[in-house]
């Protein structure tokens, strides 16, 4: 199974500040269609996951541009700039390339 | 709007069937599939399983030989059946809506049905 591992697990930022979460794949996501399905979930407290990126770089309906992903084969990054107090949570990545499609561990993001 | 909800019973007991539900509306399940996703407390999430818009499925390999999903399009609801549970099956249960192509993702979450499992 493809293991996500995704640094730093927890983030302590200023409101205002930029956050930089890593996510890196045991093998490459370059599906045979040459598309990578590698996206990015937010859980805040107590809610269900919801969809920040797409496909690395695309951002869902209505999610700010202060969200933006990158990277492409085993390294992915998302980066959160300007957090504001709704940022707050665990960032999860998810490879749909390979199956079982899995998630990473999480990435918590907390005020300082 | 689009929406799914999870329902089933809140305590199960262990070497027992889990069976829930998820009844979506705003979408019809023959033009999108329906995914299962767990999460135990306080840990991270995990792909179950898919029932495509065809009706095929496709199972984590991990959960294959205990895990069935099946449904009825005519009342959009999914069923999920578990059986031989443990407690390390305790899990917050979501049902989330697959995108299909081009993009390939979960878009639309159901709130999550928590289940314990008590030996």
């Amino acid at each position: 199974d493809v293991v996500l591992t995704q640094t730093p697990v927890s983030l302590l930022i200023s409101l205002g500040g930029q956050a930089s979460i890593s996510c890196r794949s045991s093998q490459s996501l370059v599906h045979s269609n040459g598309n990578t399905y590698l996206h990015w979930y937010l859980q805040k407290p107590g809610q269900s996951p919801q969809l920040l990126i797409y496909q690395v770089s695309n951002r869902f309906s209505g999610i700010p541009d202060r969200f933006s992903g990158s990277g492409s084969g085993t390294d992915f990054t998302l980066k959160i700039s300007r957090v504001e107090p709704e940022d707050l949570g665990v960032y999860y990545c998810l490879q749909r390339t390979h199956n079982p499609w899995t998630f990473g561990g999480g990435t918590k993001l907390e005020l300082k | 709007q689009v929406q799914l909800k999870e329902s089933g019973p809140v305590l199960v007991q262990a070497s027992e069937t889990l069976s829930l539900t998820c009844t979506v509306s705003g979408f019809s399940l023959t033009n999108y599939g329906v995914i299962w996703v767990r999460q135990p407390p306080g840990k991270g999430l995990e792909w179950m399983g898919i029932i495509w818009r065809n009706g095929n499925t496709d199972y984590n390999s991990a959960l294959k030989s205990r895990l069935s999903i099946n449904r009825d399009t005519s009342k959009s609801q999914v069923f999920l059946k578990m059986n031989s549970l443990q407690t390390d099956d305790t899990a917050i249960y979501y049902c989330t809506r697959d995108r299909g192509p081009p993009g390939w993702y979960f878009d639309f979450w159901g709130p999550g049905t928590m289940v314990t499992v008590s030996s």
